[in-house]
């Protein structure tokens, strides 16, 4: 059984520029989210999709944005890159029968200069 | 709005002896907790979980206890060795939540040998 993968692994943009960042999900599991993890902060909330559709938001702006496809990976995509947007970006796996029994991938070290 | 937060920001123990860490939060009508332990560079891990019915629980080599008066919790882990080593997490959906989680800060364990 495959984890939660995330790529890339580490990444650097300038502010301003648009980034895309890619998870594969556990195998089995349907539903994915999307986690913001400042340093030295616990992971917070962006956004989940399920069916390809966005199921819960947290408080981030409309820049931020994700997609689910049909073999239930997901994009999480940023625009208008600013330098408060570096950060571990983490995503997290579920079949959605099973409440909140997530697997989170290792991240992608998002620096923002 | 939920919050949750941890006691202390880091903590430091003995190999072998007893670990304890503490989360408080803030709703009343929290009814599920989650401890997550984060090694460095990879994404939460699932430890353990309690829902509010119930004061206790116990795993391997870890107890949660939650006191719902005072809305505090605390996981301990016995026998604390340095693979314990790491950030530990308290979570717990918020209200109406579309099983989204919210973190607390987070207490980094450090084992000394």
């Amino acid at each position: 059984e495959t984890g939660v993968t995330q790529s890339p692994t580490h990444l650097i943009k300038t502010r301003g520029q648009q980034v895309t960042l890619r998870c594969s999900s556990q195998s089995g599991h349907n539903t994915v989210s999307w986690y913001q993890q400042a340093l030295g902060q616990g992971p917070q909330f962006i956004f989940q999709y399920y069916r390809e559709e966005e199921n819960g938001r947290g408080n981030f702006p409309p820049r931020f944005s994700g997609l689910q496809f049909p073999n239930y990976s997901s994009e999480l995509n940023v625009n208008a890159l600013e330098l408060d947007d570096s950060a571990l970006y983490l995503c997290a796996s579920t079949k959605a029968s099973l409440n909140y029994g997530y697997t989170f991938g290792s991240g992608t070290r998002l620096t923002v200069v | 709005g939920e919050s949750v937060g941890l006691h202390l920001p880091t903590l430091s123990v003995q190999e072998g002896d007893n670990s304890i860490i503490n989360c408080a939060y803030s709703n009343s009508a929290s009814d599920y907790f989650i401890w997550y332990k984060q090694e460095s560079g990879k994404g939460p891990q699932f430890i353990i979980d309690i829902r509010s019915n119930m004061d206790k629980r116990q795993g391997q080599r870890v107890t949660v206890l939650l006191n719902k008066t005072v809305k505090h919790l605390s996981l301990q882990i016995a026998a604390t060795q340095p693979g314990d080593s790491a950030v530990y997490f308290c979570a717990t959906p918020p209200s109406g939540s579309a099983r989204q989680l919210t973190f607390g800060s987070g207490t980094q364990l450090t084992v000394l040998p």
